[in-house]
């Protein structure tokens, strides 16, 4: 069975420059989450999806990302003339979203951004 | 105070020891905590989920006190395979967002 499956694995970005990151869920999982995760840290919450209803998005860094999931399946993280500190690894996850229940996310590769 | 705090290592262990890493939590009204490995240049992958009786997975064991809100994790026979970044996670309540720790480097020596 398919995982989480994210594009493109790794990016060049010239500062500036717009770029987008897709996520593909594990079919079926009504939730999803974007983290950024910088070097030597652990992932850090950017926003959370349920279907196409984005329900959190507190911790979008500012209002030059966006984030959307238009049908309640793939998603698009958009990241608007990108600064250095933009520089990180973006790994998605979904879960199944049960209410109530313990929800386990896997995650994908993860997309490497790297702004120059 | 980060939200979730742990010794990010290194941890350099000779093969067969046993090794404990310990993750504290500030927020006590967290619900579920989780311990996932990450190796280098990987995605995070669920190692365990942690319940207040403590549980068990082969070499594996994760404890969690509710009171102190701490947690850990205790890896006995350690192998070279274990080598990776721990992760100690958690999950608030009437939240789906997990909060991660720093991770704690850990490297089997043979």
């Amino acid at each position: 069975g398919a995982g989480v499956s994210q594009s493109p694995r790794y990016k060049v970005a010239k500062r500036g420059q717009d770029v987008a990151l897709r996520c593909d869920p594990i079919s079926g999982h009504v939730s999803l989450f974007w983290y950024q995760q910088a070097l030597g840290q652990g992932p850090e919450f950017l926003t959370y999806f349920q279907n196409e209803a984005q329900l959190d998005k507190s911790g979008l860094p500012s209002d030059r990302f966006f984030a959307e999931r238009p049908e309640g399946s793939v998603s698009t993280l958009k990241i608007q003339r990108t600064q250095q500190e933009d520089s990180a690894v973006y790994l998605c996850a979904s879960s199944l979203g049960l209410a109530g229940g313990l929800n386990i996310q896997y995650f994908g590769a993860g997309t490497r951004l790297s702004v120059l | 105070r980060k939200e979730v705090e742990q010794d990010p290592g290194p941890f350099n262990v000779p093969e067969g020891a046993t090794v404990a890493f310990n993750c504290t939590y500030s927020n006590s009204a967290s619900q579920s905590f989780f311990w996932y490995r990450q190796d280098c240049r990987k995605e995070p992958k669920l190692l365990m989920s942690v319940y207040s009786s403590g549980n068990e997975d082969g070499r594996f064991t994760a404890q969690l006190n509710r009171a102190s809100q701490y947690i850990s994790l205790l890896i006995r026979d350690s192998k070279l395979s274990d080598s990776a970044t721990y992760l100690c996670v958690v999950n608030d309540v009437g939240n789906e967002k997990l909060t991660f720790g720093t991770g704690t480097r850990l490297t089997i020596i043979p």
